[in-house]
């Protein structure tokens, strides 16, 4: 079965530091990866999406992807009390199927 | 772009009722659109997938007959929860995809549903 990990959490990271979040991926036939954030009773947010290995920056956001190691990171540069949230990683299989992770909870310290 | 609405945002009814949901994309057409659940504190749940035109795809353990979904056209998509009984209270969010392939899903805010 195709899976997506991600560490649960809860991350705690000073306001003001780099928040590192990470996901690894099963299927090495996986095209599309996908970092949504959610706040608590809100509905999944798109951050960043990355489709080639190497980085990819967006303001103080930077998805990194691995396809040798299978994993996809998202950098949070300069973190933020507002960036308290749970992130969803999504990663897109062989098939386009989007398998989700189930999420790491990310808290930015005053 | 890629502006997903969903209406309504939150619904009180009686167990019995059925409840229609909408789901609009208002700035793109989506070929595809998705309908999720999601329990307190746990993983959104994939129900089904819809394309324009066709019948939905239901994910295992979804019943058809109980969530009715058209999408009758590039722009719409409809979740009917027919006589709901409070185990189906829960907190539902639609998605849109613009076209095929690797494109990201563009979710809309979700629709709270409580049954009493």
């Amino acid at each position: 079965q195709k899976e997506v990990e991600q560490n649960s959490g809860p991350l705690s990271v000073p306001e003001g530091a780099i928040a590192s979040l990470n996901c690894t991926y099963s299927d090495r036939g996986s095209q599309s990866f996908f970092w949504y954030r959610q706040y608590s009773g809100k509905s999944p947010e798109l951050i960043m999406f990355i489709y080639s290995n190497g980085d990819k920056e967006d303001g103080r956001f930077t998805a990194q992807l691995n396809k040798a190691s299978q994993y996809v990171s998202l950098l949070i540069r300069d973190s933020q009390p507002s960036d308290s949230a749970t992130y969803l990683c999504a990663v897109m299989d062989s098939n386009y199927q989007l398998i989700w992770g189930a999420g790491t909870k990310l808290i930015i310290k005053p | 772009g890629a502006v997903v609405s969903q209406h309504p945002s939150w619904v009180i009814c009686k167990s019995g009722t059925s409840v229609k949901i909408e789901c609009r994309s208002l700035d793109f057409q989506a070929t595809t659109m998705f309908w999720y659940r999601q329990f307190p504190k746990q993983s959104l749940m994939l129900m089904a997938t819809s394309n324009e035109g066709s019948k939905a795809t239901y994910e295992q353990g979804v019943e058809k007959d109980k969530f009715l979904i058209n999408h009758a056209s590039l722009t719409l998509s409809t979740l009917t929860v027919t006589s709901a009984h409070p185990e189906d209270s829960s907190f539902y969010i639609c998605s849109a995809r613009r076209g095929r392939g690797n494109q990201p899903q563009h979710f809309g805010d979700g629709t709270r549903l409580s049954i009493l």
